[in-house]
């Protein structure tokens, strides 16, 4: 099965930038979404197809997708950035929908 | 404004069953594939189940095939997951999510969750 790979934590100071990784097998040929967990809340979706923002979504949060890493970039880190980071894609092999593992994204 | 509200979660014995609902609003339901995930207490994000907008493809994560189905109402815009067989690795937040417009754009609305503890 297809599997994501994503650091544990990153920290980062305010106002500064933060980028969360995703590796996979070729996920570059795949489209990658992304979503801001915060405690005791349902996952929020950020990023769809690698780099398109829904609609809300400050334009600090950017998306790229290469190779075999996909990223997200948060700009101008804000102290409400504080919170889990989920990449997740679907694999058309297994018809399986697959998440990274998580970063927790911690605000200094 | 797009609702997902679940219910049905409960502290069951393991090898028992529960049926979990999502009631969906604000969008027109039959026009959209529905998702379940589910996070166990301080773990990550599992894909479940997913269910096509009129029912006729679903496909399950490994873990739970065989022991869980996915279905749903578009008359009465809800969508269901029968779980049976419970263990202890079944304990967990149990999520549904709007599969997003257009093909593979992501989940992009979520419920808050029902929790489901498996428990002797």
């Amino acid at each position: 099965s297809y599997v994501l790979t994503q650091p544990p934590s990153v920290s980062v100071a305010p106002g500064k930038t933060a980028g969360i990784t995703c590796g996979g097998d070729n996920i570059g040929i795949k489209s990658v979404h992304w979503y801001q967990q915060k405690p005791g809340q349902a996952p929020v979706l950020v990023m769809f197809q690698d780099s398109d923002r829904p609609s809300g979504i400050p334009e600090r949060f950017s998306g790229s997708n290469s190779g075999n890493t996909a990223t997200l970039t948060i700009s101008r880190v804000e102290v409400g950035d504080e919170a889990d980071y989920f990449c997740q894609v679907w694999d058309n092999d297994s018809d399986h929908y697959v998440f990274g593992t998580g970063t927790k994204v911690t605000v200094l | 404004q797009v609702q997902l509200v679940e219910s049905g979660g409960d502290v069951v014995q393991p090898g028992r069953s529960l049926r979990l609902s999502c009631a969906a609003s604000g969008f027109t339901f039959s026009t959209y594939g529905m998702h379940w995930v589910r996070q166990a207490p301080g773990k990550g994000l599992e894909w479940v189940a997913v269910i096509s907008s009129d029912a006729t493809n679903e496909f399950y994560a490994d873990s739970v095939k065989g022991r869980f189905t996915i279905s749903r109402d578009n008359f009465q815009n809800t969508l269901y997951l029968e779980v049976k067989s419970l263990t202890i690795e079944d304990t967990a937040v149990y999520y549904c999510a709007r599969d997003g417009h257009g093909s593979n754009t992501g989940f992009d609305y979520w419920g808050q969750g029902t929790l489901v503890t498996v428990s002797s």
